[in-house]
Order: C-alpha cells, then sequence, then structure tokens
C-alpha cells in the first residue's frame, strides 16, 4: 500500500548540533519529495524538497538526501537553533498521481 | 501576493449539523488538495480537484463528506451530520497545476464537534 515511515517521532537536540530525520516509503516510481515544518497551530510550510534525479540538495543549514534503491530520503539540520524546534512532516507524491502521502512527524526540540 | 486563505478558521457544531470549510487557492494556482489533521498526527490525504473537477476522492470517506471547486469562487468542503470523530483540523493546499509539484498550505479550520 502507499505508505511512508518516518523516524524518530521525537527527537531532542542542544542547540548547535545537527538532527537528522529519516523516512521510508513504499512507491519505488514516486519521484518527488518534499520537507515540511509545522509550528504549534499554524499552518505546514515546505521546507526543502527533492526530486529522483538528484541524490542530495542543500539549502543553508537544510539538507535533504534521496537513496531510491534503498527508498529512503533523510533531512538533515546542521547547527540547530531554538527555532528550528517544530514538528517536521516528510511526505512522498505517489507515482502517476497528485497524491501525496506524509509521514507521522518528527516532533524536534532543540535546548538552549 | 495572498497566500492559501481558509475560513473559518475555527468552526464549532454540534452532532447532526453541517459543516462547510472554504478554501481560496493563491491567485493562479487551479489545483487544491483537502487534508485532515488529528491531533499529534500527520496530514490525511481527502481530495484533489481541479477547477470544476475531483481528480482524486480516494482519501474521502464515501459518505458525508463532499468537495467541490467551481469554475467561480472557493473550494468548498462539505461534512453533513456531523459527528464528534470529525473534529480535526482541515487544511487545504494548492499548487500552480501541471509541472509543479509544490503545495502551498493555507492556516487550516478546526472542526469541533460538541
Amino acid at each position: 500500500g502507499e505508505n511512508v515511515e518516518q523516524h524518530p517521532s521525537t527527537l531532542s537536540v542542544q542547540e548547535g548540533d545537527s538532527a537528522v530525520i529519516k523516512c521510508t516509503y513504499s512507491d519505488s516510481a514516486s519521484n518527488y519529495f518534499p520537507w515540511y515544518k509545522q509550528e504549534l497551530g499554524k499552518r505546514p510550510q515546505l521546507i526543502i524538497d527533492i526530486r529522483s534525479n538528484v541524490g542530495e540538495k542543500k539549502d543553508q543549514r537544510i539538507a535533504v538526501t534521496l537513496n531510491k534503491t534503498a527508498k529512503h530520503f533523510s533531512l538533515h539540520i546542521t547547527e540547530t537553533q531554538p527555532e528550528d524546534s517544530a514538528v517536521y512532516f516528510c511526505a512522498f507524491r505517489v507515482s502517476g498521481t497528485y497524491k501525496y502521502i506524509f509521514g507521522t512527524g518528527t516532533r524536534l526540540k532543540v535546548l538552549a | 501576493n495572498a497566500g492559501v486563505m481558509q475560513n473559518p478558521r475555527h468552526l464549532v457544531r454540534r452532532r447532526g449539523q453541517e459543516a462547510r470549510l472554504r478554501c481560496s487557492p493563491m491567485k493562479g494556482h487551479s489545483h487544491v488538495y483537502w487534508y485532515r489533521q488529528l491531533p499529534e498526527e500527520g496530514l490525511k490525504f481527502m481530495v484533489y480537484l481541479q477547477k470544476e473537477n475531483i481528480i482524486d476522492e480516494s482519501g474521502m470517506p464515501k459518505e458525508r463528506f463532499s468537495a467541490e471547486f467551481p469554475k467561480e469562487g472557493p473550494s468548498i468542503l462539505r461534512i453533513q451530520q456531523v459527528v464528534r470523530g470529525d473534529s480535526a483540523a482541515y487544511f487545504c493546499a494548492s499548487s500552480p497545476g501541471t509541472g509543479s509539484d509544490t503545495q502551498y498550505f493555507g492556516p487550516g479550520t478546526r472542526l469541533t464537534v460538541l
């Protein structure tokens, strides 16, 4: 079926450390993988995305890596700051459709 | 350029009433998606629409729920005869359409069924 497993469900790091969140997806033909950040009571906001023709994409302190063979993709946040504290969701687009499947979320806490 | 708009932001209904949630996509966007989010959970796909067409409603319950995106005006998610289990945050997202995968989310409507 269409699903994505996201780990860990919660993550606490010290300010300045790195955080890594991993997702494993089911659709081997999927070609689009976005990551969203959602602060409490707010809308999900796209922070980075990757397409299957690349293995890594970086935007300042945020990077995403994709391993199509293993059907894994990961979010990497370096030099974490307290304002990075939020829930992060991975997602993928089901191949041949415009339907998106979201992970269950990772609650990141950056401790000052 | 205004972002995706949703209203109302909060909606309280008693069991058996109808709930109507509205979504105005970003200017120039012709694709609309609706998602449901329960507390402490992820976003569950409900339906994907283009102007005047439902493209994929595989995530929407077959009874009591319906969605439309008319030629003029906002997209509407309608829940008839609401039950307590319908209490959730409902988010819509829009995208430009063919050639673009990126979705932009609205602020959500928080539905509470008493």
